[in-house]
């Protein structure tokens, strides 16, 4: 069975440039997360999206948007990136919206700004 | 405002002895914590989970126990293995009418040796 899948891996931007990174949750599975993981720091909630409706989101500025699809994959799109957005992105899937008891990862998109 | 803490960055134990890793949270609306288990390049891996409800839960190896007085809850893994060393995150769950979000700690590395 697929589990989690992110892209890409590992991505290098530079100051100002936008980008887009994609996941895929876990078949069957309608909710869909999105974390940031700074070096040192446990990961940080961004966004869900249940049912493609956004459900909850994060202490992000609104360069920070994403959108899920009709067949549950996601997007998280980040504008006007600044040094401070490198981190390892998680996108993280459940089967439902509220009421989640565990959350499956991926192996997360490492962002580099430079 | 850090809500779940977890105080010790690293732990050492020796293989086959217990592991113990502690968590604090401030929040007490907080209705599931969790464990994940993250080795580097990889995204967390859902180790066990508890209801606010539940003082304990066991699973093979890991038991996490839950102190709701003291908003503190610590994972028990007995007997250690080599397999065991990675990084640890407590993370704590809230359910609202349409959303659950993860918050986490910000980690504690347990390193078991030989």
């Amino acid at each position: 069975d697929a589990g989690v899948t992110q892209s890409p891996t590992h991505l290098i931007k530079t100051r100002g440039q936008h980008v887009t990174l994609r996941c895929s949750p876990i078949s069957g599975h309608k909710s869909v997360s999105w974390y940031q993981q700074v070096l040192g720091q446990g990961p940080q909630f961004i966004f869900q999206y249940y049912e493609k409706e956004e459900r909850g989101r994060g202490n992000f500025p609104d360069r920070f948007s994403a959108r899920q699809f009709p067949n549950y994959s996601s997007e998280l799109n980040v504008n006007a990136l600044l040094l401070g957005d490198s981190a390892l992105y998680l996108c993280a899937s459940s089967s439902q919206g509220a009421m989640n008891t565990e959350a499956f990862f991926g192996q997360g998109t490492r962002l580099t700004v430079v | 405002d850090q809500q779940v803490k977890q105080n010790s960055p690293s732990l050492s134990v020796q293989e086959g002895r217990i592991s113990i890793l502690n968590c604090d949270y401030t929040n007490s609306m907080f209705d599931y914590f969790l464990w994940y288990k993250k080795y580097p390049a990889e995204g967390p891996t859902f180790l066990i989970s508890i209801s606010s409800i539940k003082d304990k839960n066991e699973d093979g190896r890991f038991t996490v126990f839950l102190n709701k007085s003291a908003k503190h809850l610590s994972l028990h893994i007995v007997p250690s293995q080599p397999g065991d060393s990675a990084v640890y995150f407590c993370a704590a769950a809230r359910f609202t009418g349409t959303a659950s979000k993860l918050t986490f700690g910000t980690g504690t590395r347990l390193q078991v040796t030989l």
